[in-house]
């Protein structure tokens, strides 16, 4: 079965370090991979996707993640934390069934606090 | 302003009594989907829909109904609601095609309690 782990519930960071939040996946096919960001009292907003190509993905807010195919992971990072990346984030994974667009599957989140 | 619209954003309510939790959105999507996020379990798909008067089972169907007469909405439907059923509600869309990496646009969310 397709599967999306989120191991950390938090990730505590104080602002101006790097921070990195861990995803790992378990799907037979070929994975599309996508973190989100949910902030208080919002909707979940898309901050980047892998599909193919470079391992090193860039996304929004200065995020990036790097997905890594023997270790099934695809973890977010940022080189500096800022105190507003405190959220909620989401990994999820897309895997396609023949001819039909695939559902997403989210990991659990991780609540990611910076402290100034 | 592309967006998913879900309304109400709060609602209380008491077991058995009907209610429609509605989400439309304005980016001609195909896909639609419902799913409710609880404390611990992340989120959880309720249903889906690949277009108009297509709608399929998520993981989490049981308790609820929805519909898809029009592209632009995909009202979430409770016929007899449940404590169990309180959550946090969020309708989201994408376009649908062969390439799989449209990303989902969220609505804000709808926080039902049932009483």
């Amino acid at each position: 079965a397709q599967s999306v782990a989120q191991p950390e519930d938090q990730v505590n960071v104080a602002e101006g370090n790097p921070l990195t939040v861990k995803c790992t996946y378990s799907v037979s096919g070929n994975p599309y991979l996508f973190w989100y960001v949910q902030y208080p009292n919002r909707g979940l907003q898309f901050l980047l996707k892998y599909i193919t190509g470079d391992n090193l993905v860039k996304g929004s807010y200065g995020f990036e993640a790097e997905f890594n195919k023997s270790q099934t992971s695809f973890h977010l990072k940022k080189p500096s934390a800022l105190v507003s990346d405190s959220a909620l984030y989401f990994c999820a994974v897309r895997v396609h069934y023949g001819g039909s667009q695939g559902n997403l599957i989210f990991g659990k989140g991780t609540k990611l606090s910076v402290k100034p | 302003e592309a967006q998913v619209t879900q309304n109400p954003r709060y609602l209380i309510t008491v077991t058995g009594k009907k209610l429609t939790v509605t989400c439309s959105q304005n980016m001609n999507h195909e896909y639609m989907s419902w799913y409710r996020q609880d404390p611990g379990l992340g989120l959880r798909q309720i249903y889906y829909s690949m277009n108009v008067e297509v709608t399929d089972k998520g993981d989490v169907p049981e308790g609820y109904k929805v519909s898809r007469k029009e592209k632009r909405n995909f009202p979430l439907i409770l016929e007899s609601p449940s404590p169990n059923q309180t959550s946090l509600y969020f309708c989201a869309s994408s376009l649908l095609g062969h390439s799989y990496n449209s990303p989902l646009h969220f609505g804000n969310g709808t926080r039902l309690t049932v009483t």
